[in-house]
């Protein structure tokens, strides 16, 4: 079985502080991504990478950074955390295949509060 | 901005009844399409993905895609309370890269 894991169920932070949240996945796949989850928005995408040190941005992107330094970690960085980034973070992978006919496989989620 | 949209809901259906669930998405290269289900507190797990115009059937679950239409449905019959979930909609952009989602539309079946 596939599996994403990520590093935190839950994380409390202080507003300002520099925030890592770890995502690892065991099966190889390409295409990473980051996705923030929150009551009546839905999942949006922050970043996603498709290779090692390659990044693009999704459609919330400010505020957060990543890096891809080994094809199974994908971070995502708060540099500053604020209390409106108070939110549950979804990280998933996904192979390559033409026309993306494969599904994505997401962790357990971490729920991010920040105060 | 690509754009994914789905009715919230709540949709309400007796146990045993057809639940319709609607998406329609605003890039006309996305080429392959996913129904995603998601109870709560917990994460997203595929329910099937559709490529092709027409129906995919699975189980009790059929995908329904219309490409000129912009459209794609999920039905399921014989709903179960078991089913009772929110159902995400995704469409594969940028290349078939990234997944974008709808905001899901939330499910309850009764018993």
């Amino acid at each position: 079985d596939v599996k994403v894991t990520q590093s935190s169920r839950y994380l409390v932070k202080r507003t300002g502080e520099k925030v890592f949240l770890e995502c690892v996945q065991d099966m190889d796949h390409e295409n990473m991504f980051w996705y923030r989850q929150d009551p009546g928005l839905g999942l949006r995408l922050i970043y996603f990478s498709y290779d090692v040190k390659m990044k693009e941005k999704g459609d919330i992107p400010e505020g957060y950074s990543v890096s891809r330094e080994k094809k199974e970690r994908f971070s995502l960085i708060l540099e500053s955390a604020s209390t409106n980034q108070t939110s549950m973070y979804l990280c998933a992978s996904r192979p390559f295949r033409q026309a993306g006919l494969t599904e994505a496989f997401f962790g357990q989620g971490t729920r991010l509060t920040v105060v | 901005q690509k754009e994914v949209e789905q009715n919230s809901g709540p949709l309400s259906v007796p146990e045993g009844a057809i639940a319709s669930l609607n998406c329609t998405y605003s890039d006309r290269g996305s080429q392959s399409f996913f129904w995603y289900r998601q109870y709560s507190g917990k994460s997203p797990e595929l329910i099937m993905f559709i490529y092709s115009n027409g129906d995919k059937e699975d189980g009790r679950f059929t995908a329904q895609l219309n490409k000129a239409s912009q459209y794609v449905s999920l039905l399921i019959r014989d709903s179960q309370p078991s089913d009772s979930a929110t159902y995400l909609c995704a469409v594969a952009i940028q290349a078939g890269t990234a997944l974008i989602f709808g905001k899901g539309t939330t499910l309850s079946v009764s018993s």
